[in-house]
C-alpha cells in the first residue's frame, strides 16, 4: 500500500530565508507525486506535480520539488520565504491504476516570522 | 471558471443527530470525491465518483455514512448518527477524469463539530 511521510510536524523560518519541506513515500512503482497548501479555513491548492521526465518540477508562487527516486523522496523548496507563504503544507502520492485515491501525509505547518 | 462549492462551511451538532454536507463540483468535471481531515492529518479519501456510479468507497463507513451523486452533478455526504470521532473537515474534490495527472480542485470544507 502506498503511503506517505512528512517527518516535521512544525517549521519555522525567517521571512526572506530558504525552505525545504521533507516528504517520503512508499509505492511499488513510479508514484505520481504532488504537493499541496491549506492556509486556513481554507480547502487545499495544487502548488505542483510530477509524473515523469525532469525530476526538478517548477509550480507555482515560486515552489518547486526534486523527484530522487533513490531516496523514495520529493521535498519542496523555496528560495525566498514570503509571510503570506504561512499555512499547511501536504504531500501526496497516487496510483494511475487500481485504487487511484490520493494518499495524504500528515502536513506541515510552516510559520513566518518577520 | 467558478471553483467547487460546498455547503454548509460550519455546522455544530449533537452525537447521534444527522447532518448532511452538499457540494457542487466545477462545470464538467466526471468525478467528485468527498475526503475527511480530521485535526492534525491529511485528507482521507471517503468515497469516489465517477459521473453518478460509485468507483471507490472502500473507507466510507458504510453503517452511519452515505453519498449521492444524483444526475452526476451535484453530491451530498450524510453522516447518520453522528458519533464525537466524526468531528472533521469535509472536502469535496472534483477532476475532470479518473487519470492521475488529472487534478484535483477541492472546495473549501465544511467544519463539523459534534457536541
Amino acid at each position: 500500500a502506498q503511503s506517505v511521510t512528512q517527518p516535521d510536524i512544525h517549521i519555522t523560518v525567517s521571512e526572506g530565508a530558504s525552505l525545504e519541506l521533507r516528504c517520503n513515500y512508499s509505492y511499488g512503482a513510479t508514484p505520481y507525486l504532488f504537493w499541496y497548501v491549506q492556509s486556513p479555513g481554507q480547502g487545499l491548492q495544487l502548488l505542483l506535480k510530477y509524473f515523469s521526465g525532469d525530476t526538478l518540477v517548477q509550480g507555482i508562487k515560486g515552489f518547486e520539488a526534486e523527484f530522487k527516486r533513490s531516496q523514495s523522496s520529493f521535498n519542496l523548496r523555496k528560495p525566498s520565504v514570503h509571510w503570506s507563504d504561512a499555512a499547511e503544507y501536504f504531500c501526496a502520492v497516487r496510483s494511475d491504476t487500481g485504487r487511484r485515491a490520493l494518499t495524504f501525509g500528515s502536513g506541515t505547518r510552516l510559520q513566518v516570522q518577520p | 471558471e467558478a471553483g467547487v462549492a460546498q455547503s454548509p462551511r460550519y455546522k455544530i451538532i449533537e452525537k447521534r443527530q444527522s447532518v448532511a454536507f452538499w457540494c457542487n463540483p466545477i462545470s464538467g468535471h466526471a468525478t467528485l470525491y468527498w475526503y475527511q481531515q480530521i485535526l492534525g492529518q491529511g485528507p482521507k479519501l471517503l468515497i469516489q465518483f465517477q459521473n453518478n456510479g460509485v468507483v471507490d468507497d472502500s473507507q466510507l463507513p458504510k453503517d452511519r455514512f452515505s453519498a449521492e451523486r444524483l444526475k452526476g452533478v451535484d453530491s451530498t455526504l450524510k453522516i447518520q448518527p453522528a458519533k464525537l470521532e466524526d468531528s472533521a473537515v469535509y472536502l469535496c474534490a472534483s477532476s475532470l477524469g479518473q487519470r492521475a495527472y488529472q487534478p484535483q480542485h477541492f472546495g473549501d470544507g465544511t467544519r463539523l463539530s459534534i457536541l
